[in-house]
């Protein structure tokens, strides 16, 4: 069984560009969330979808969008990057229970 | 200014050692609680889960403890070996369906199994 799948696994983006980043969930999963990593704050919830719909959203300024597909794959998107958005994104999907989530490896993004 | 990094708690046990990582939780209205660990390049991976209505629940060379009296939560590792080695996470869910997908991670604890 595939595990999630997280795509590109580097990115060095511009100041001020914008980015997506890919995610396919483990066959089967219909709810995608997403996690941003830093050293700083560590480990912090961005959204999760389910079934196309958005159900909950971290704190985060409106830069950092996301979707969902009918397939259940997902992708973020941020816009006007900042040097402070460098750090590794994280997927995690799951069935319809909200406990276990499997995460991707992550996409690692440089804002330089 | 520049913000702090996190100066994430280490342990350090010989081979065989049984390892016990600590975490305080903050919200007394959380429903499950889980252990996680992350290998360098990897993304977190899901060890164990406990409800709030227990107290103890074991795994394969894991056991995890909960206390809600004082908000702690523990992961106990029996016979660590050193592919243990990682970054242990600890996880909180609160009640309720507005928590979908929301996992509140604690700071981490960086564990180190010497041969």
């Amino acid at each position: 069984k595939a595990g999630v799948t997280q795509t590109p696994r580097y990115l060095i983006k511009t100041r001020g560009q914008q980015v997506t980043l890919s995610c396919s969930p483990i066959s089967g999963h219909r709810s995608v969330s997403w996690y941003q990593q830093t050293p700083g704050q560590g480990l912090q919830f961005l959204f999760e979808y389910f079934s196309e719909t958005q159900r909950n959203k971290g704190n985060f300024p409106g830069r950092f969008s996301g979707r969902q597909f009918s397939n259940s794959r997902s992708e973020m998107n941020v816009s006007t990057l900042e040097l402070g958005d460098s750090a590794l994104y994280l997927c995690a999907s799951s069935l319809e229970d909200r406990v276990r989530y499997t995460f991707g490896s992550g996409t690692r993004l440089t804002v330089v | 200014g520049e913000s702090v990094g996190l100066h994430l708690p280490t342990l350090s046990v010989q081979e065989g050692d049984n390892s016990i990582i600590n975490c305080a939780y903050s919200n007394s209205a959380s429903d499950y609680f889980i252990w996680y660990k992350q290998e360098s390049g990897k993304g977190p991976q899901f060890i164990i889960d406990i409800r709030s209505n227990m107290d103890k629940r074991q795994g394969q060379r894991v056991t995890v403890l909960l206390n809600k009296t004082v908000k702690h939560l523990s992961l106990q590792i029996a016979a660590t070996q050193p592919g243990d080695s990682a970054v242990y996470f600890c996880a909180e869910i609160p009640a309720g369906g507005t928590s979908y997908g929301k996992l509140t991670f604690g700071q981490g604890t960086i564990l180190t199994v010497h041969p």
